[in-house]
């Protein structure tokens, strides 16, 4: 068990919608990082998010958005869903943030799109 | 751009054989490289790193040394156990602009 909690475990929903994924980190973690795992593009790094603020942004589409608010806690919304946005996100979190910090995953949260 | 090539799978080994999953980067700048593992239904857990050239990280038996003048951070175990069958992943993070790049992943299955 790393630590970091991630809550659906799973997601069915339909094109067009709108869904939130959310992503607690570890206790004493100030960063929080996004990734997506598909079958045909592996796994992606989405943003990353410091203390509140966004520390560095990756293949994010303008369709996703994410935050973190004051309790370290971070969301990540996607919308205008595609059948393409089907796969695992990850999330991920460090204590400071840092290239060379271990970054503990969650267990992730399977989003189907019909 | 930066990168991360890592060999293809599936590999499947007899236990106690010798494991060399190899990994090559691109990076500008000083990347950090990392082994991160994923078992079964589960994310993914920090294997090994290295945050400077000549480094050589190890944790349960695997190693690896990041080579700058190869580019590369293979990794490597001795004696493989049917308990490190999983997908290993080589990754790859740099500090300009803070971006992290992962291998495609291959997938060990290690067989009695």
């Amino acid at each position: 068990d790393s630590g970091v909690t991630q809550t659906p475990k799973h997601l069915i929903t339909a094109t067009g919608q709108r869904v939130t994924l959310r992503c607690s980190p570890r206790s004493g973690d100030l960063s929080v990082y996004w990734y997506q795992q598909s079958l045909d593009q592996g796994l992606q790094f989405l943003i990353q998010y410091y203390n509140g603020e966004e520390r560095a942004k990756g293949n994010i589409l303008e369709r996703f958005s994410a935050q973190q608010f004051p309790d370290l806690h971070s969301e990540l919304n996607l919308s205008s869903l595609e059948l393409g946005d089907s796969a695992l996100y990850f999330c991920a979190s460090s204590v400071e943030g840092l290239n060379t910090d271990t970054q503990y995953f969650g267990p992730g949260t399977r989003l189907t799109v019909l | 751009g930066d990168s991360v090539t890592q060999m293809e799978g599936p590999v499947t080994l007899s236990e106690e054989a010798f494991l060399t999953i190899n990994c090559t980067y691109t990076a500008t700048g000083y990347p950090s490289l990392f082994w991160y593992v994923q078992y079964p239904g589960e994310g993914l857990q920090l294997l090994l790193k290295a945050t400077k050239a000549d480094d050589k990280g190890s944790n349960k038996g695997f190693e690896a040394t990041y080579r700058k003048e190869t580019t590369s951070f293979h990794l490597e175990k001795g004696s493989v156990q049917v308990s490190d069958s999983a997908v290993y992943f080589c990754a790859l993070s740099v500090n300009t602009g803070n971006q992290f790049y992962f291998g495609t992943g291959t997938s060990l299955t290690v067989i009695p």
